[in-house]
């Protein structure tokens, strides 16, 4: 089962701050917090991750609580080319120490002109 | 571009057929995972190799055949499939260590059509 929750679905304009959130109260002391996005038919693209502190990269920047109970992905200036279901994920450590990602339904993220 | 390559990227095959999906990465990395997706549902986790030993399997049913002849390459054979295999396959890669090493990269997937 996937320990995070997202919102289904969100719209934000075009060259705006797209503002996606996460809950993963449950989340261990050792476990990163992913996100991934997949446009539509595609194979999912990694955007960025982070343990407990912030994150910035040339995609997104990464907001974790400091209790690490939620995250925030922020997209700065959403384009279309934007829309798509993104995921967050709270890696899990399979039998042989190896993560394994939990995928859940994700967020459809609609960039609108 | 994620340096990692699936073939083929369609697939139409009956339920007497056998057929292979192909998938290599070319990033050096030592795990790579096969995923299932089907319509409207989460990515699910099928098999995970990590130097090339099964580490993984996610109760997934013998008609499917998972190989790892390296660390490069990873094969799905398929045979016997029924229509609700009908899905995409993508194909992930890490480095398989701990901490940021995690980091999966997808191939762009086939999709499969089981008739």
């Amino acid at each position: 089962d996937a320990k995070t929750t997202q919102p289904t679905s969100m719209d934000c304009a075009e060259g705006r701050a797209a503002n996606l959130p996460c809950n993963h109260s449950t989340i261990s002391g050792n476990e990163y917090v992913y996100w991934y996005r997949q446009i539509h038919s595609q194979g999912p693209q990694y955007i960025i991750h982070g343990l407990k502190n912030n994150e910035t990269n040339e995609m997104a920047s990464l907001i974790i609580t400091e209790d690490r109970k939620s995250s925030t992905l922020i997209l700065p200036h959403a384009t279309l080319r934007d829309t798509a279901v993104y995921y967050c994920i709270v890696r899990v450590y399979g039998s042989s120490n190896t993560g394994k990602l939990i995928f859940g339904q994700g967020t459809t993220l609609q960039v609108k002109p | 571009e994620t340096g990692v390559t699936q073939t083929p990227r369609h697939l139409v095959m009956g339920m007497t057929n056998k057929k292979s999906l192909k998938c290599e990465q070319h990033l050096g990395h030592n795990a790579m995972y096969w995923y299932k997706q089907s319509a409207k549902k989460p990515l699910e986790l099928m098999f995970v190799y990590n130097f090339k030993e099964q580490t993984e399997n996610n109760s997934v049913p013998s008609r499917f055949s998972p190989e790892c002849p390296n660390s490069s390459h990873l094969f799905l054979h398929l045979h016997t499939l029924q229509p609700e295999d009908s899905a995409l396959y993508l194909c992930a890669s890490s480095q398989g260590a701990s901490g940021s090493g995690e980091t999966q990269y997808f191939g762009p997937g086939t999709r499969l059509l089981v008739l």
